[in-house]
């Protein structure tokens, strides 16, 4: 099976920097991606990892350690419009994906 | 590109009757996933198409649960003798083969499901 652990909340003001642990257990891996949900909104796809290493895109960076099972997203110059729910999902064959629990961040002015 | 559609958005049922969900793909995916979630938690996969056939279902769906994709385009989720635990909102997502090492899904807005 496949589990993941990521911490339920966090709270940051505007322009701060918040980073978003992923650790997870699988049977079989096919990469680390990250999805943004607004609340009452569908998720929408942040960032994908496969190798080891940081992946950049935007204010937004996504890495991954596959010896430590486990990942992080960086989330730069917060925004007020970041106040979301955060998910890591592990892949499998066929692309199906197990997300993580969520982790909402809340920023304030 | 209209992106994934999804109908109803909202279902209210009484236990035990049928509902039926319709979801509509990004017409050049060839695969298409329902999944569940509960508020305050992540979707949970519940099964998969690729194109018309149905690939896997989870091991955590009833068989009050049936999915079909007949055409290999739109796709309908079936639930009988509704349950209140089958409360939620059910979430459909597409992907095309060549997202396979990007995982990068499509979701539509999902049908929330309420079981009174």
């Amino acid at each position: 099976g496949q589990s993941l652990e990521q911490p339920s909340e966090v709270t940051a003001v505007e322009g701060a920097i918040v980073q978003i642990n992923c650790t997870y257990q699988t049977s079989g891996f096919y990469g680390l991606s990250w999805y943004q949900q607004h609340d009452g909104g569908a998720p929408t796809f942040l960032s994908y990892n496969a190798l080891d290493g940081l992946e950049e895109t935007g204010r937004f960076s996504s890495f991954l350690s596959r010896s430590d099972s486990y990942g992080y997203l960086l989330l730069q110059e917060l925004q007020m419009k970041d106040s979301a729910s955060y998910f890591c999902a592990v892949g499998a064959a066929g692309n199906k994906l197990t997300f993580g629990g969520g982790t909402r961040v809340l920023v304030k002015p | 590109d209209t992106g994934v559609s999804q109908n109803p958005r909202h279902k209210i049922t009484k236990r035990g009757q049928n509902v039926t969900f319709r979801c509509d793909p990004i017409s050049e995916h060839n695969r298409l996933y329902w999944y569940r979630q509960t508020l305050g938690q992540g979707p949970e996969f519940l099964t998969y198409f690729q194109n018309e056939a149905q690939l896997e279902k989870s091991r955590l769906l009833s068989d009050r649960f049936s999915a079909e994709r007949p055409k290999g385009s739109f796709s309908t989720l079936e639930i009988q003798r509704t349950e209140q635990g089958d409360s939620a909102m059910y979430l459909c997502a597409s992907s095309s083969d060549l997202a396979e090492t990007y995982n990068e899904q499509f979701f539509g807005p999902g049908t929330r499901l309420t079981v009174l």
